[in-house]
């Protein structure tokens, strides 16, 4: 059974730091890799979707990566900015999502 | 293009009662998803419906049922319900049921159970 796990589960960081959220998965037959951004009471935003073959995927001030031989990616936040502030989804596609534990990411402006 | 959209956007509901739920996906798009999310299971798969047919299900009890209609727009049904069932019903859609297809997800309905 896929497990997903995030850590950390929170962070707050002072503006402008670069931050990494993790996550991790137990089985790497996965089809692709998804972060979201959910902002609360809100549905989830698509930030990043990395296939299976492939290693990272870059948007703006956003990179996630991803190694499926350990079963992990990464998502990396250059420049934090006070917007950022969200909670922060990984989600495995198999026939259906299976999404992580979320990280709670607050940054202080 | 208009995004996915929910309605209604929330309800509240007494033990025992029914209710349903509506989804209507991007044009163009023939799969919707729909998912539970509370704060001590997470976001939860419920059921995946393609061209008016269910394609998968999560676990959940029958009270929670669904069908799509011929344009796309999707409907969760979810009867008899339990204080438990309060939470954000999601729905997302994609325009195909590909495994690589990109699900876009709605704003939810946060439904109340009292």
């Amino acid at each position: 059974k896929q497990e997903v796990t995030q850590i950390p589960a929170a962070l707050s960081v002072p503006e402008g730091e670069n931050l990494v959220l993790n996550c991790s998965f137990t089985d790497s037959a996965i089809y692709n890799l998804q972060w979201f951004r959910q902002d609360p009471g809100k549905g989830l935003t698509s930030l990043l979707l990395i296939q299976s073959s492939q290693r990272e995927q870059t948007s703006g001030r956003l990179n996630a990566s991803l190694d499926k031989s350990s079963g992990r990616s990464t998502l990396y936040i250059a420049a934090s900015q006070p917007g950022d502030s969200a909670t922060y989804l990984c989600a495995l596609r198999g026939y259906k999502y299976i999404f992580g534990t979320g990280t709670r990411l607050k940054v202080l402006a | 293009k208009a995004g996915v959209t929910q309605t209604p956007r929330y309800l509240i509901k007494t033990r025992g009662q029914q209710v349903t739920l509506s989804c209507s996906p991007i044009s163009g798009h023939r799969s919707v998803s729909w998912y539970q999310q509370t704060p001590g299971q997470g976001l939860q798969f419920l059921f995946e419906y393609f061209s008016e047919t269910q394609r998968n299900k999560g676990n959940f009890p029958g009270r929670f049922s669904g069908r799509q209609f011929s344009n796309s727009r999707s409907e969760m049904n979810v009867s008899t319900l339990e204080l438990g069932d309060s939470a954000l019903y999601l729905c997302a859609s994609s325009f195909g049921s590909s495994l690589t297809d990109t699900q876009y997800f709605g704003p939810g309905t946060r439904l109340t159970v009292l």
